[in-house]
């Protein structure tokens, strides 16, 4: 089945605490990105790729950090937590980056800084 | 200047009856996909429909299609006869082809629909 896979999909953690939160695909997606959902905010990109070692900075990048060294992987790593940090993180992927590529989510991961 | 705009935050529809969720959208780029994702209170992203700005006809997918009005810069999702599993979060989005953000989807507010048995 064609997918996007997030782990773990509940975390509660505490301040300072470095975690990360795998997500992979398996469409042989070129590009992947990370998004956060906050009530009243909406979702916002915090990184995105558009292919292997290619990794840039989207509307939110402050305190993340992400690495794609395989096609399928683009894990989300939070060197310290903080509570403002605390959301729902969603992973996505598309064929490419074109205008008419439909962006398919992950199940999302819910986190809590504490 | 919000880019996608969303103006009912919540609507009721009765089970079996059409309803009308309304999206607004802002680009100078002549070249952009508009997608609707459905988001249930378990928490996924469901990608629902797609329409490319240079799509003639409006796009249907099952039971949902778009109202797509270039010339007002808007893209209504209509849902016919509403079913109960209906009753989720609806968000319009955007992907522009130049945006020099990596072509990211741009969403709007969301607007919260509740189907009534």
């Amino acid at each position: 089945e064609a997918q996007v896979t997030q782990n773990p999909r509940y975390l509660i953690t505490v301040t300072g605490k470095k975690l990360t939160v795998t997500c992979s695909q398996n469409m042989n997606h070129e590009y992947m990105s990370w998004y956060r959902q906050d009530p009243g905010l909406g979702l916002r990109q915090i990184y995105y790729s558009m292919n292997v070692e290619v990794t840039d900075k989207g509307d939110v990048p402050e305190g993340y950090k992400v690495s794609r060294k395989e096609k399928r992987n683009f894990p989300l790593i939070l060197e310290s937590p903080s509570p403002n940090q605390t959301s729902l993180y969603f992973c996505a992927s598309s064929p490419t980056s074109s205008r008419a590529d439909t962006q398919y989510f992950g199940p999302g991961t819910r986190l809590t800084v504490l | 200047a919000q880019k996608i705009t969303q103006t009912q935050p919540g609507m009721f529809v009765q089970e079996k009856e059409a309803v009308t969720l309304d999206c607004t959208y802002d680009t100078s780029d002549p070249s952009y996909g508009l997608f609707w994702y459905k988001q249930p209170s378990s928490g996924e992203m469901i990608f629902l429909i797609y329409q490319g700005s240079y799509d003639q006809q409006n796009a249907t997918e099952g039971r949902y299609s778009l109202n797509f009005q270039k010339a007002r810069k808007s893209a209504n999702l209509v849902i016919s006869a509403s079913q109960l599993g209906d009753s989720a979060m609806y968000f319009c989005a955007m992907r522009e082809a130049d945006n020099n953000a990596g072509n990211m989807l741009t969403f709007g507010g969301g607007t919260r629909l509740m189907v009534k048995p």
